[in-house]
């Protein structure tokens, strides 16, 4: 089946700093990949969905400038948390969808757990 | 806007028990609806979908009906095992194909021997 890895898995950063997530899509290519954000013990919410060639569209409520979103390949998306503060410590999920495929399914990453210190 | 509900967790139940998790939507039109499961550890995984009105998903001895009449995707299993226990999400896609999901809050199932 279709495979999305992540990486890094889990990464732990100092405040002030940037941290760049991953997402590939292994045995596909993915045209649409989406990114969210699950908090403890909460559902996921979508942050932005990430179109190759082309500028991300971000949810409402969410920094464009802070949380950098590329996708430069039909194969690979990315997240890059800008000056991370503690608030931003969360577990950060990608999803993408097969191009080749009608149907609805998307596959999702494990997910990076992004801890700020 | 859209949006899903699922019954608040955690669920605690014996192996061989029978499982239901409520799950209700709003959405325009006629959106996908789908189960998910996240394993301890891991990531999401889909656990079974259906498209329209009144279509039966199953997989793994898991079943949800697609209900019109009701807004309803109810998750039921006749008997659960130790190893089903996880995080069980609600998720739509709405009308238009290709859009991001929409999730409940999660249900947490755990199942005892």
């Amino acid at each position: 089946g279709a495979v999305v890895s992540q990486h890094p898995s889990w990464v732990i950063c100092k405040s002030g700093t940037s941290v760049k997530i991953e997402c590939r899509s292994l045995d596909f290519q993915a045209t649409t990949m989406f990114w969210y954000r699950q908090f403890p013990k909460q559902s996921l919410m979508l942050m932005a969905t990430s179109n190759e060639g082309s500028k991300a569209t971000y949810e409402q409520g969410v920094e464009k400038d802070k949380f950098l979103i590329n996708h430069a390949s039909l194969t690979l998306s990315t997240l890059t948390v800008t000056s991370a503060h503690p608030e931003d410590s969360s577990f950060y999920i990608c999803s993408a969808r097969d191009v080749e495929k009608s149907s609805y399914e998307q596959y999702f990453g494990p997910g990076t757990r992004l801890t700020v210190t | 806007g859209d949006s899903v509900t699922q019954m608040e967790g955690p669920v605690t139940l014996s192996e061989e028990a029978f499982l239901t998790i409520n799950c209700t939507y709003t959405a325009t039109g006629y959106p996908s609806l789908f189960w998910y499961v996240q394993y301890p550890g891991e990531g999401l995984q889909l656990l079974l979908k259906a498209t329209k009105a009144d279509d039966k998903g199953s997989n793994k001895g898991f079943e949800a009906t697609y209900r019109k009449e009701t807004t309803s995707f109810h998750l039921e299993k006749g008997s659960v095992q130790v190893s089903d226990s996880a995080v069980y999400f609600c998720a739509l896609e709405g009308y238009q194909a290709g859009t991001a999901l929409i999730f409940g809050k999660g249900t947490t199932l755990s199942v005892s021997s």
